[in-house]
């Protein structure tokens, strides 16, 4: 059973800077994997979808990269901004029809003006 | 296209009565998922369609859930009796063929008192 896991928590972070938010996952076995963001009572908006077969993807500031046999994805965000706080999440697509999108807890994350 | 648009965005009902939610996907997307997020469970798959056909209910929590998709642009998700557990963010999903990307509703917080 496919799990994924999101460290840390919770981040803040001064506006300006570079970060990198981290998700993990046990089956290496994966079709794909996304990232959304929610924001407070919203719903979760798409960010980027990668492939098994990629690497990376980018879309603006926002660059993420797989690694399928460490099990990890990375979202790097280059100078953030206010607007950048919401929480992140990733899910990946596995098992039979791989279908199945397994969400991490996802990380909070917060830019100090 | 207006997105994936989930009705009512907020539901308030008492303990044992019947609730239903609704759900219009993407038009084009054969793919149709139900999400539930909780804080302490996260994200959970509730059930997937695939052209209209439930392909996996191993999600719904209990018999007093179910799901219908009796056209390809409408679904509900129905709780009957309702309990105060089922309190939570309902997401429906969907995408364009079974592992594209997937497009989140703006969901809808049960309350049940």
């Amino acid at each position: 059973k496919q799990e994924v896991t999101q460290i840390p928590a919770a981040l803040s972070v001064p506006e300006g800077e570079n970060l990198v938010l981290n998700c993990s996952f046990t089956d290496s076995a994966i079709y794909n994997l996304q990232w959304f963001r929610q924001d407070p009572g919203k719903g979760l908006t798409s960010l980027l979808l990668i492939q098994s077969s990629q690497r990376e993807q980018t879309s603006g500031r926002l660059n993420a990269s797989l690694d399928k046999s460490s099990g990890r994805s990375t979202l790097y965000i280059a100078a953030s901004q206010p607007g950048d706080s919401a929480t992140y999440l990733c899910a990946a697509t596995s098992g039979a029809g791989s279908y199945q999108l397994t969400f991490g807890k996802g990380t909070k994350l917060s830019v100090i003006p | 296209d207006a997105g994936v648009i989930q009705s009512p965005r907020h539901e308030v009902t008492e303990m044992g009565q019947e609730v239903t939610l609704r759900c219009k996907p993407i038009s084009g997307h054969n793919s149709l998922f139900w999400y539930r997020q909780t804080m302490m469970r996260g994200l959970e798959l509730l059930i997937y369609f695939n052209n209209n056909v439930p392909i996996d209910d191993s999600g719904m929590p209990e018999d007093r859930f179910s799901a219908k998709m009796p056209n390809a642009s409408f679904s509900t998700l129905k709780i009957q009796p309702s309990e105060p557990r089922d309190s939570a963010v309902y997401f429906c999903a969907s995408s364009l063929q079974v592992n594209t990307e997937a497009f989140f509703g703006q969901g809808t917080r049960l309350t049940v008192v």
